[in-house]
């Protein structure tokens, strides 16, 4: 099946830094890529779109210059959380599709535990 | 604006019997909804798509309906077991984008 590979599993992180979050498919062709927070306890919140080749599409009261999201390729789509501050702590999370899969819904990420001291 | 829920944070019911969660969703036509799997520190697995037009689903031990005319899916897990406990998480979507409920914890005791 199709699988989503997140890297890191955990950061953390000094106040003011940038962080960078992978996610790769790996055995297939995603030309969307979404990310998600996750706070505890709480549902997944969706951030942006990711789309291969052009700019992301970012959800009502996501900063766009914090999380910076490139998506160079058909297989890697990055967020890069800029100058982090604590309560930019959360659980992110990427998923993707594959459009030849029919209905198999999202695959996720195994996520990352971003930790901003 | 578009409104989730879920029957409850969480669910403990005895193994061997039948778990059944609720999903509830307001202001909101979905084209499909999903349900997902998440266990502690992971991110969610898809378990079952059901489309507006059907009525029920089955996969195994699984079983979702969806009602369009009552804005509600039900999730279902028969012979319940330990490896059930999770929180499982309906995400009704349409187009490409899923909005995702906060989610049921289910504690599956032996």
């Amino acid at each position: 099946g199709a699988v989503v590979s997140q890297h890191p599993s955990w950061v953390i992180c000094k106040s003011g830094t940038s962080v960078k979050i992978e996610c790769r498919s790996l055995d297939f062709q995603a030309t969307t890529m979404f990310w998600y927070r996750q706070f505890p306890k709480q549902s997944l919140m969706l951030m942006a779109t990711s789309n291969e080749g052009s700019k992301a599409t970012y959800e009502q009261g996501v900063e766009k210059d914090k999380f910076l999201i490139n998506h160079a390729s058909l297989t890697l789509s990055t967020l890069t959380v800029t100058s982090a501050h604590p309560e930019d702590s959360s659980f992110y999370i990427c998923s993707a599709a594959d459009p030849f899969a029919g209905d198999y819904g999202y695959t996720f990420g195994s996520g990352t535990r971003l930790t901003v001291v | 604006s578009q409104k989730i829920e879920q029957n409850s944070e969480a669910l403990n019911i005895q193994e061997g019997k039948t778990a059944t969660l609720t999903c509830n969703y307001t202001n909101y036509s979905p084209a499909y909804l999903q349900w997902y799997r998440q266990d502690p520190g992971r991110g969610p697995v898809f378990l079952l798509l059901i489309r507006e037009n059907e009525k029920e689903k089955r996969k195994e031990r699984l079983k979702v309906t969806f009602d369009t005319t009552l804005k509600q899916s039900l999730f279902h897990i028969t012979a319940s077991q330990p490896a059930d406990s999770a929180t499982y998480l309906c995400a009704p979507g349409s187009a490409r984008q899923l909005t995702f409920g906060s989610g049921t914890q289910l504690t599956v005791l032996p």
